[in-house]
């Protein structure tokens, strides 16, 4: 088992690009997390998915961001023209169900945004 | 809301010896769990141990163990015969299981970086 696989680890942008970033979760997981990191910072939630449905979004700027988790494939962070402040190591975590074991973390995505 | 307050940014211990990393938190809430999370130089999250606030007993794991007082919502983290390979940072975090559509966030810390000297 893979565990859950985070892609790209390092991603830089032009601030107004676009940033895509992937995580798939671990074999039979469908609870997928997504939290940001800023630097000398704790985890901060942003998302909460299960297999096609946002569960929790109270963590996500308005503007700009979003996020899937299809019934195929990765689930999807996506940011629409990035400014420097979402320069962030951003995090993916996924469980089978509510993590109250524990999620399994991704190792991250380093977006930096020049 | 809840928070989580880790007042020792830093530390640092030798090697073999044993150290104690803090963490308070603030909830109205009765049920919940207790985590704490090991970020080493790689990035990686990594499970360390985790509370079950309904259970008095504290949790162990190997060398590590947690001092866990509801009443004074304090869950702190012993490390025993530190090893080398135990520097890193050091997240403690907080899940709710009564908030709504937050059950299952984690809300952490800002972490204490540990350094195990030799």
């Amino acid at each position: 088992n893979a565990g859950v696989m985070q892609n790209p680890r390092h991603l830089v942008r032009r601030r107004g690009q676009e940033a895509r970033l992937r995580c798939s979760p671990m074999k039979g997981h469908s609870h997928v997390y997504w939290y940001r990191q800023l630097p000398e910072e704790g985890l901060k939630f942003m998302v909460y998915l299960q297999k096609e449905n946002i569960i929790d979004e109270s963590g996500m700027p308005k503007e700009r961001f979003s996020a899937e988790f299809p019934k195929e494939g990765p689930s999807i962070l996506r940011i629409q023209q990035v400014v420097r402040g979402d320069s962030a190591a951003y995090f993916c975590a996924s469980s089978q169900t509510i993590g109250i074991y524990g999620y399994t973390f991704g190792s991250g995505t380093r977006l930096t945004v020049v | 809301a809840q928070t989580v307050t880790q007042s020792q940014p830093e530390m640092s211990v030798q090697e073999a010896e044993t150290v104690t990393l803090s963490c308070t938190y603030d909830t109205s809430e009765n049920n919940y769990y207790l985590f704490w999370y090991k970020q080493p130089p790689s990035r990686q999250m990594i499970l360390v141990i985790r509370q079950e606030a309904y259970k008095q007993q504290n949790a162990t794991e190997n060398r590590f163990s947690v001092n866990f007082q509801k009443a004074a919502k304090s869950f702190s983290l012993k490390i025993s015969d530190s090893q080398l390979g135990d520097t890193a940072m050091y997240f403690c975090a907080f899940m709710g299981l009564n908030y709504g559509g937050s059950q299952g966030n984690l809300i952490f810390g800002k972490g204490t970086k540990l350094s195990v000297k030799p």
